[in-house]
């Protein structure tokens, strides 16, 4: 496809369970940001990605996040023991330059239950 | 702390009215970009300003950036219903992510 694709779009998950979101960047872009969106707010930067390592870790929450990217293309975000306050939509974007412009998927709709 | 803070949080205009919103940052950037979201779900870039431009256009858009008040603003000419959205600035301040603030939710009324 042309765009970015996140899978799934939706996700309802009890709390305590581990889950895994997928995003699929626009090939050939090396740079893959990770985003939180809570409802009616902002966004938040998790984590991002220069080919296949993570030069800047800096805003995951917490040691219950990782991510990981292999083959400088499709990235996963793993949220081990998930907690109610892990709801949110959560965005991935990719760019050709590290100076942008981001082009975004429309995101995982996460509630934890 | 934020880097990016739109202003007003919310905006609400009659169609074919002109509506403005603007960004503050506090660090030196490389560039500013502007982005639209509807529905809460993926953000559409619109337009990308370089540190060393003053203005830019693109269609209905015009954006300026005044790099010594650290601040940009995003003008959307003769507005339309179908420009309600939520609009966001970000700001890449040569670091290795793009910093959004919370974003500005305009609402044009038929």
């Amino acid at each position: 496809g042309a765009g970015v694709s996140q899978s799934p779009s939706n996700k309802v998950t009890e709390k305590g369970k581990d889950v895994e979101l997928r995003c699929d960047p626009i090939s050939g872009h090396t740079a893959l940001y990770w985003y939180r969106q809570s409802l009616g707010q902002g966004l938040e930067f998790l984590i991002y990605f220069q080919g296949n390592s993570a030069p800047d870790k800096s805003g995951l929450p917490s040691d219950r996040f990782s991510a990981e990217r292999t083959g400088g293309s499709v990235s996963t975000l793993t949220i081990q023991r998930t907690q109610q306050e892990d709801s949110a939509v959560y965005l991935c974007a990719s760019s050709s330059l590290s100076t942008g412009p981001l082009h975004f998927g429309n995101g995982t709709r996460l509630t934890v239950t | 702390s934020q880097q990016g803070e739109e202003d007003p949080q919310a905006l609400s205009i009659q169609e074919g009215e002109n509506a403005t919103m603007n960004c503050s940052y506090k660090t030196s950037i490389n560039n500013l970009q502007w982005y639209r979201q509807n529905s809460g779900r993926g953000l559409v870039h619109l337009i990308l300003i370089r540190s060393n431009e003053r203005e830019k256009h693109s269609g209905r858009l015009r954006v300026t950036l005044d790099t010594s008040k650290k601040s940009s603003s995003l003008l959307i000419t003769a507005s339309r219903a179908a420009d309600t959205a939520s609009y966001f600035c970000a700001t890449d301040d040569y670091g290795q992510n793009f910093v959004f603030g919370p974003g500005t939710r305009l609402s044009v009324l038929p």
